[in-house]
C-alpha cells in the first residue's frame, strides 16, 4: 500500500522551513527518505526505524511517530540544492521491499 | 568509488521488441534492487536480489518481465515482447548487506516503446 505524502509541492524562499509529511494506513517497521532532482536518480537521505528515533542530515531532519504510522521530514533554513522532489518509501517487515509515495515537490527560491 | 552503472541510458524501442536492461551494482554490495518510475505510478519495486538470489518479484507486472543476476556484478532486466505502457524509467540500486535500506540508485534507463 502506497504510502500519502503531504503536500504535493511547496515553494520556498532561502532560509524558510518546511516540513513534508508521509503516512500510513499500515503498522511500519520503518520508513526511508530520498530526495530526486529533475532527470537525476534518487539519492539516500535517511532511514528511521520504529521506535520514533529522529535523524538529521545536514540541516534536514526526520522523525516516525510510531503510534500514527507517520513520519515527517523537515527542511531547515532551506538552500538553493534543497530544491527537488522529496519521497518517502515505507517497509512494514523489515524485508526491504520499498512502497513509495508520489512525492513531494520543493522550489526553493532565492 | 564507481557508482551503480545502467546501460543503455536510452532505449527506443517498437511495440514486440525483445529489450534488455542492464545494470552493474557497486563493488560489495550484497543486494540488488529493479526499480520502475512513471508519472503515473510513480516509483515502483520491480525485483530486488540478495546474494543474486531473487528474493521477492510480486511487483513484476507480468510474464513478459524477467530479470536474472548471473553473478555478483551484473543484472539484467528483459521485456519481451516490449509494449507501449512500458515506457518509463527504470531504475537498478543496490546496498550494502549490513544496511539494505540504504540504496544507491543507478543514473536510470529511459525506455521508450512506440
Amino acid at each position: 500500500q502506497q504510502p500519502v505524502q503531504s503536500p504535493q509541492a511547496v515553494i520556498l524562499r532561502e532560509g524558510e522551513d518546511a516540513v513534508i509529511n508521509c503516512s500510513s494506513s499500515k503498522a511500519l517497521y520503518s520508513v526511508h527518505w530520498y530526495r530526486q532532482k529533475h532527470g537525476e536518480a534518487p539519492v539516500f537521505l535517511m532511514i528511521l526505524l520504529k521506535g520514533g528515533e529522529q535523524k538529521g542530515h545536514d540541516k534536514i531532519s526526520a522523525s516516525f511517530n510510531e503510534k500514527k504510522q507517520q513520519s515527517s521530514l523537515y527542511l531547515t533554513a532551506s538552500q538553493l540544492s534543497y530544491s527537488g522532489t522529496y519521497f518517502c518509501g515505507t517497509d512494514l517487515y523489515n524485508d526491504y521491499k520499498l512502497s513509495f509515495g508520489a512525492g513531494t515537490t520543493v522550489t526553493v527560491r532565492a | 568509488d564507481a557508482g551503480v552503472i545502467q546501460s543503455p541510458r536510452h532505449e527506443v524501442t517498437e511495440m514486440g521488441q525483445e529489450v534488455t536492461l542492464r545494470c552493474k551494482p557497486i563493488s560489495g554490495h550484497d543486494y540488488l534492487f529493479w526499480y520502475r518510475q512513471t508519472m503515473m505510478r510513480g516509483l515502483e519495486l520491480l525485483i530486488y536480489f540478495n546474494n543474486n538470489v531473487p528474493i521477492d518479484d510480486s511487483g513484476m507486472p507480468e510474464d513478459r518481465f524477467s530479470a536474472k543476476m548471473p553473478n555478483a556484478s551484473f543484472s539484467t532486466l528483459k521485456i519481451q515482447p516490449s509494449e507501449p505502457r512500458d515506457s518509463a524509467v527504470y531504475f537498478c540500486a543496490s546496498s550494502l548487506g549490513t544496511a539494505p535500506g540504504e540504496q544507491y540508485f543507478g543514473p536510470g534507463t529511459r525506455l521508450t516503446v512506440t
